[in-house]
């Protein structure tokens, strides 16, 4: 079976500019979450989407918006892109409603770089 | 606020030299701690969940231990392909979110 999916794989954008990544998540996983890597740190979580409805938001701003779709792929959106969004921005699904099978796999991240 | 802080930031070690990583944590209701791998560039691969105190799990060369407020990842006799970044990570009841620590890089020298 395959993995979590993202893509694009890498982006270079610049100030000011909009970004849309994309995620699909495992087959049968009904759960995405996103999460913003910065180098040298560990994941920052950003949103949590189960059945198309948003179940999380971690402390960003509001440029950054997300989508679940009717097949449980998911979109990340960034408006008004800032120096400091760039980073690698992680895909996570999951089972969501087993307290014992909750645990979260990781897609291999897009590498966004604002210029 | 849930807060996970891992050490040491990085450990270098020779080739079959065992150590043992430490993440400390605080977490309003544990429902899960998670260890991940992370090679550089690419995303977190998940290892292991600890449930409760005492727990124990193992795989390969790695066990992970859990007690009411650490983490130990257990490394016996390591071979360079166990250089990574080990991750570590909370998750509390009836939450979905991820609170991860900052990692220890580890480097194993043949």
């Amino acid at each position: 079976d395959a993995g979590v999916t993202q893509s694009p794989t890498h982006l270079i954008k610049t100030r000011g500019q909009q970004v849309t990544l994309r995620c699909s998540p495992i087959s049968g996983h009904k759960s995405v979450s996103w999460y913003q890597q910065v180098l040298g740190q560990g994941p920052q979580f950003i949103f949590q989407y189960y059945e198309k409805e948003e179940r999380g938001r971690g402390n960003f701003p509001d440029r950054f918006s997300a989508r679940q779709f009717p097949n449980y792929s998911s979109e990340l959106n960034v408006n008004a892109l800032l120096l400091g969004d760039s980073a690698l921005y992680l895909c996570a699904s999951s089972l969501e409603g087993s307290p014992f099978r909750n645990e979260q796999f990781f897609g291999p991240g897009t590498r966004l770089t604002v210029l | 606020e849930d807060q996970v802080t891992q050490s040491p930031e990085a450990l270098r070690l020779q080739e079959g030299e065992s150590s043992s990583l430490n993440c400390s944590y605080t977490v309003s209701g544990l429902r899960g701690l998670f260890w991940y791998r992370q090679d550089p560039g690419k995303g977190p691969e998940f290892l292991f969940t600890l449930y409760s105190a005492g727990e124990e799990k193992e795989k390969e060369r790695l066990k992970a231990t859990i007690t009411k407020k650490e983490s130990f990842l257990h490394i016996t006799a390591p071979k360079p392909e166990d250089s990574a970044t080990y991750l570590c990570a909370v998750q509390a009841r009836g939450n979905e979110k991820l609170t991860f620590g900052t990692g220890t890089r580890l480097t194993i020298i043949p």
